[in-house]
């Protein structure tokens, strides 16, 4: 079975700080990971993805992340916070064996930035 | 329109009562996805159809639940004899193919409370 895990459901940082918001999974199968995002009063929307190939990945925004099989991780980072990145965000694991979309994500963090 | 449409966006009811949620997919989109969010947890996937296919209802949390869906474009979730555990927001979202690298695109939610 899989699962995810985000650390932390609640993240505060200042205008122009580091944003690294932690998620783990577990898979039994090689996953594809994802992170979306969700602005208040808004659906959620896909911020980036890891299937295959680079283990580094670039989102909108300025968001990455980076895809560690080792560590079972794929944490989300932003050099720089800005007022506009406050919002929900959930990861997400798929399978990749798998024939459908189906989705497991994580209870989600809620990034607060402080002027 | 261009997204997801979900409706109604707010439902109260009282305890007992059975509700419809209806969701209106992008267009030309197969697969839709219904998923709930209870307060301070993550998305619970309820249930996927994809074309004519036999719908994926593995997720549906009691018999109380259930969902339709005509042909590629509106689905319905009911739930019959509301309890209190089923307020939560439901989010329904498609993609244009069941395909496992996840870019769900999601409507605004219709959330549900049970008095």
């Amino acid at each position: 079975a899989q699962s995810v895990t985000q650390l932390g459901s609640h993240v505060s940082v200042s205008e122009g700080a580091l944003v690294l918001l932690r998620c783990n999974y577990s898979s039994s199968v090689p996953p594809y990971l994802f992170w979306y995002v969700q602005y208040p009063n808004q659906g959620l929307q896909l911020l980036l993805k890891y299937t295959t190939g680079a283990t580094l990945v670039k989102g909108i925004n300025g968001f990455e992340a980076e895809f560690k099989k080792s560590e079972t991780s794929f944490h989300l980072t932003k050099p720089s916070a800005h007022m506009s990145d406050a919002a929900e965000y959930f990861c997400a694991v798929s399978r990749s064996s798998s024939n459908t979309g189906k989705l497991i994500f994580g209870q989600g963090t809620t990034l607060q930035v402080k002027p | 329109g261009a997204g997801v449409s979900q409706s109604p966006s707010n439902k109260v009811t009282e305890k007992g009562k059975d509700v419809e949620l209806r969701c209106d997919p992008i267009s030309g989109h197969t697969a839709l996805y219904w998923y709930r969010q209870r307060l301070g947890q993550g998305l619970e996937f309820l249930i996927y159809f994809q074309g004519n296919s036999a719908p994926d209802k593995s997720g549906l949390p009691s018999d109380r639940f259930s969902a339709e869906r005509t042909g590629e474009s509106v689905s319905t979730l009911t739930i019959q004899r509301t309890q209190q555990e089923d307020s939560a927001v439901y989010l329904c979202a498609s993609s244009l193919l069941a395909v496992n690298t996840g870019e769900l695109f999601f409507g605004e939610g219709s959330r549900l409370t049970v008095l």
